[in-house]
C-alpha cells in the first residue's frame, strides 16, 4: 500500500483538461515538494514536474502542478493521445526518512 | 545527453544474491547523488536506496535495509546494488536514477533491469 493515494485510473477526449490528484500527510506533501513522473508504456519514468509546479525544459506548458496543504494536483490541458500513460506523484516523507511515490494513476485518453 | 543503462537483472532463487550495475554518462557522475527506484509487476513506484555523490553516505527503505548495499565506483561513472537474502516479493523492475543537485528529485532515469525472484 502506498503512503500517497493517487486515483487508479483517469481518462479524457482530445482536448479536454484532465486533473489527477495526489494525497498525503503532513509528514510528506505537508513538509515537501512534490514531483511528478510520466511513464510511458514499456518505458522508465521522466521527470514532469519539480518543486511543486516547476517543468524541466522540454516539458510542454500543458502540464502544470499545484500544491495545497497535504495534497498536490497535476493538470493537462490540451489533452493528446501521446499522453497515454502512467502518472506518478512522489515526495520526501520526514518519518520515514525516505521518498515515497504515489500508487500510480493510469491515464487514458478517449 | 544524460544516459543510465542498467545491467545484471535475472531470475535467482529465494535467499539467493544478484548485483545490479548501472552505467552513467553525460554528466559530471561524481557530482550527483544517485538512487536505485523499483516497480513489482503491475504496481507502483518505490524507492529503495540513495547514494551520495561522494559515496560517503547511503540511505535505505526499511523493506531492504540489512539486505541491499549501494556502493558507486566513481572512477568508472558506474553505480551498483548488490542484492542478498533475496525474497519474492523482491522481484521488480529496477531503475537506476540520477539525482538533482540539493533534491530528492529524480531528474533522469534509465529503461530498468527485471530481477525475478523464484524458486
Amino acid at each position: 500500500q502506498s503512503v500517497l493515494t493517487q486515483p487508479p485510473s483517469a481518462s479524457g477526449t482530445p482536448g479536454q483538461r484532465v486533473t489527477i490528484t495526489c494525497s498525503g500527510t503532513i509528514s510528506n506533501i505537508g513538509s515537501n515538494t512534490v514531483n511528478w513522473y510520466q511513464q510511458l508504456p514499456g518505458t522508465g519514468p521522466k521527470l514532469l514536474i519539480y518543486s511543486n509546479n516547476q517543468r524541466p525544459s522540454g516539458v510542454p506548458d500543458r502540464f502544470s502542478g499545484s500544491k495545497s496543504g497535504t495534497s498536490a494536483s497535476l493538470a493537462i490541458s490540451g489533452l493528446q493521445s501521446e499522453d497515454e500513460a502512467d502518472y506518478h506523484c512522489a515526495a520526501w516523507d520526514d518519518s520515514l526518512n525516505g521518498v515515497i511515490f504515489g500508487g500510480g494513476t493510469k491515464l487514458t485518453v478517449l | 545527453e544524460v544516459q543510465l543503462l542498467e545491467s545484471g537483472g535475472g531470475l535467482v532463487q529465494p535467499g539467493g544474491s544478484l548485483r545490479l550495475s548501472c552505467a552513467a554518462s553525460g554528466f559530471t557522475f561524481t557530482n550527483y547523488a544517485m538512487s536505485w527506484v523499483r516497480q513489482a509487476p503491475g504496481k507502483g513506484l518505490e524507492w529503495v536506496s540513495t547514494i551520495t555523490g561522494s559515496g560517503d553516505t547511503t540511505y535505505y527503505a526499511d523493506s531492504v535495509k540489512g539486505r541491499f548495499t549501494i556502493f558507486r565506483g566513481n572512477s568508472m561513472n558506474a553505480l551498483y546494488l548488490q542484492m542478498n537474502s533475496l525474497r519474492a516479493e523482491d522481484t521488480a523492475v529496477y531503475y537506476c536514477a540520477k539525482g538533482m543537485v540539493g533534491s530528492t528529485t529524480f531528474d533522469y532515469w534509465g529503461q530498468g533491469t527485471l530481477v525475478t525472484v523464484s524458486s
